[in-house]
């Protein structure tokens, strides 16, 4: 079975940094991108970037460059997203998902990481 | 970035209504559009991809149809289980960009 189990809840300050990861089981993890979705309380769904496991190359959505990492240890089946200087507005629910290369389509979806900052 | 302008917000519905939401592309996507539903407090899930392909598990209610810059996503029976919010999303080129949802609501 397809599973991608995220790490739990963070509450930060601004200005601080944080790693929250995603593990993938049930599939050859380096056969498929995982992608990172952002959603702001109350609103839509967000693409941040995606990335390649299997030789961590990775594409951002430019709203979003230069303010996150997106990253990945095919060694332990995970791949993060980091923050260096979280800001208040950083404050979602984050999703990681496979991303299909045939369709390109997030077909498998962890269960989500809500982030709160707040001084 | 291409956007995406999903029809209607919101709508309500009864059980057993036919229910027709659409999506338009800022340019032509071919068919990468896919199709997600999400339920208050639960991560999104792929309904349809490629615009007309069922995902595995997804009940045969639900279907799709499009290509270039107009799709719809159709359920043919309502069901209980269906009350939630849908989002199309285009994958042709980054940003991949999600339409803003539509809430299909009980009426």
């Amino acid at each position: 079975e397809v599973q991608l189990v995220q790490s739990g809840a963070e509450v930060k300050k601004p200005g601080e940094s944080l790693s929250i990861s995603c593990k993938g089981s049930g599939y050859k993890f380096t056969g498929y991108w995982i992608v990172w979705v952002r959603q702001m309380p109350g609103k839509g769904l967000e693409w941040l970037g995606t990335i390649d496991p299997s030789d961590s190359y990775t594409y951002y959505s430019p709203s979003f460059r230069g303010h996150i990492t997106i990253s990945a240890d095919k060694s332990i089946t995970t791949a993060y997203l980091q923050w260096s200087n979280l800001k208040a507005s950083d404050t979602a629910m984050y999703y990681c998902a496979r991303h299909q290369y045939s369709s390109s389509h997030f077909d498998y979806w962890g269960q989500g990481t809500l982030v709160t900052v707040s001084s | 970035d291409i956007q995406m302008t999903q029809s209607p917000s919101s709508l309500s519905a009864s059980v057993g209504d036919r229910v027709t939401i659409t999506c338009r592309a800022g340019q032509s996507i071919n068919n990468f559009l896919h199709w997600y539903q999400q339920k208050p407090g639960k991560a999104p899930r792929l309904l349809l991809y490629s615009a007309s392909s069922l995902q595995t598990g997804v009940p045969s209610r639900f279907s799709g149809s499009g290509s270039g810059t107009f799709f719809s996503l159709s359920i043919s029976s309502l069901q209980p289980e269906d009350f939630a919010t849908y989002y199309c999303q285009q994958t042709y080129s980054t940003p991949h960009t999600f339409g803003q949802g539509t809430n299909v609501e009980i009426k």
